[in-house]
């Protein structure tokens, strides 16, 4: 079993829609949640980043953590054509170093 | 700020031969940068952690050897892909960070595809 579990897709929504990402975990240690945001050919770059269980909304972007299910999501309010792109969840904690682990990453197209 | 840079943004080698791959942090002193490799469709694999002054620290299964990382200054590390083969084909990631955990905020370069031939 995978540490991170995140379902690739490619997930396909009509602009305005609200896209909701998941990713679930085995490790009980893992304590900071984190979203990246990768366009094609270029690195990730840092979107949301929670400690614990939770909410936290930045503009559009809500990142919610559920640590009793290990369970944490990124949802996305009015989606863009520009919001296409592929979203990987990662995570850390007290293990390994506090070495971050990344999902899979779910590619997502939003069709105007 | 917090721009990472990488050079070369694509290379195509020979069998056999050694590529080298820049990381820079423009505007900042990176304490640590880390190395990682991307196959498609699939994570980010951390292939070594790398402090300025000290040598790099590799994940399991990462040959040394094979993958030479040398961290010679605080916005400068270089990865050395030696006798590169095929199977080493992929697009490979630096980031960096001004703490020294891997939870202390990363930032991404833009990635240097290789392709061995």
């Amino acid at each position: 079993q995978k540490e991170v579990e995140q379902d690739p897709g490619p997930l396909s929504v009509p602009e305005g829609a609200i896209v909701s990402l998941n990713c679930t975990y085995s490790n009980s240690a893992f304590q900071y949640f984190m979203w990246y945001r990768q366009y094609s050919r270029k690195g990730p770059e840092l979107l949301m980043y929670t400690y614990s269980s939770g909410n936290k909304e930045d503009g559009r972007f809500t990142a919610q953590v559920d640590k009793s299910s290990k369970y944490i999501s990124l949802f996305i309010r009015d989606s863009q054509p520009s919001d296409s792109a592929t979203y990987l969840c990662a995570m850390s904690g007290n293990t390994g170093g506090f070495k971050t682990i990344f999902g899979a990453g779910t590619r997502l197209f939003v069709k105007a | 700020g917090a721009v990472v840079s990488q050079h070369p943004s694509w290379v195509i080698c020979k069998s056999g031969t050694s590529v080298k791959i820049e990381c820079r942090s423009l505007d900042f002193q990176a304490t640590t940068m880390f190395w990682y490799r991307q196959f498609p469709k699939q994570s980010l694999m951390l292939m070594a952690t790398s402090n300025e002054g000290s040598k790099a620290t590799y994940e399991q299964g990462v040959e040394k050897d094979k993958f030479l990382i040398n961290h010679a200054s605080l916005t400068l590390s270089t990865l050395t892909v030696t006798s590169a083969h095929p199977e080493d084909s992929s697009f490979y990631i630096c980031s960096a960070t001004t703490g020294a955990r891997s939870t202390d905020t990363q930032y991404f370069g833009p990635g240097t595809r290789l392709t061995v031939l």
